[in-house]
């Protein structure tokens, strides 16, 4: 199985802030790679696919990069609802996997 | 508008069985493939699950591979996942969602596996 380890697991950051998040694949994935935003007490939302798309609807403040084996979701200058659990995904091959999840909290 | 609702969780005992049903709106039903994807209780996401558009191919993860079976009926734009020998490991919140991008997901419905 494909293991997916994000970093950091927790983020204190401010309102403004520019935020990174990092995601590593066991092996490479080329681009196939989402990243989901879930509020607690909901179900996941997909933000980016294939490793730097933008899903239709999403703030443009949101952006991806990476291909192979190391990915980055950038959130370039943080908004109050943006403060919840980020999950990365590989769909390169089954069983698909997720990321341990990175929670964005405000300092 | 895009929706799907799951429903059927609850409170099971281990090694009993339960199923559960995602129903979908508001697009083609029958044109994607399905997915069931589980979170336990202040734990991360964890793919259950897939189904073909047309039902006949399927696929599972290794924990519950023999013990769940995903369907379809596209007559009913009904997703389900029968699941059977339940463990306490199952107990989570199930989510469907539709297609290779997993976008939307459903709200999730509750499973407690326990005595």
């Amino acid at each position: 199985d494909i293991q997916l380890t994000q970093s950091p697991s927790f983020l204190s950051a401010s309102i403004g802030d520019r935020v990174t998040i990092t995601c590593r694949a066991s092996q490479g994935i080329s681009s196939y790679l989402a990243w989901f935003q879930q509020e607690p007490g909901k179900a996941p939302k997909l933000l980016i696919y294939t490793a730097s798309t933008l899903q239709s609807g999403v703030p443009s403040r949101f952006s991806g990069s990476g291909s192979g084996t190391e990915f980055t979701l950038t959130i370039s200058s943080l908004q109050p609802e943006d403060f919840a659990t980020y999950y990365c995904q590989q769909l390169n091959s089954f069983p698909i996997t997720f990321g341990q999840g990175t929670r964005l909290e405000i300092k | 508008e895009v929706q799907l609702v799951e429903s059927g969780g609850g409170l099971v005992q281990p090694g009993g069985s339960l199923r559960l049903s995602c129903a979908a709106s508001g697009f083609t039903f029958s044109s994607h493939w399905m997915h069931w994807v589980r979170q336990a209780p202040g734990k991360g996401l964890v793919w259950v699950s897939r189904i073909h558009s047309n039902g006949n191919s399927t696929t599972y993860a290794d924990s519950v591979k023999g013990r769940f079976t995903i369907s379809r009926d596209n007559a009913k734009n009904m997703l389900y996942l029968q699941m059977n020998s339940l463990r306490a490991e199952d107990t989570a919140v199930y989510f469907c969602a539709r297609g290779g991008r997993f976008d939307p997901w459903g709200q999730g419905t509750l499973v407690i596996v326990s005595s």
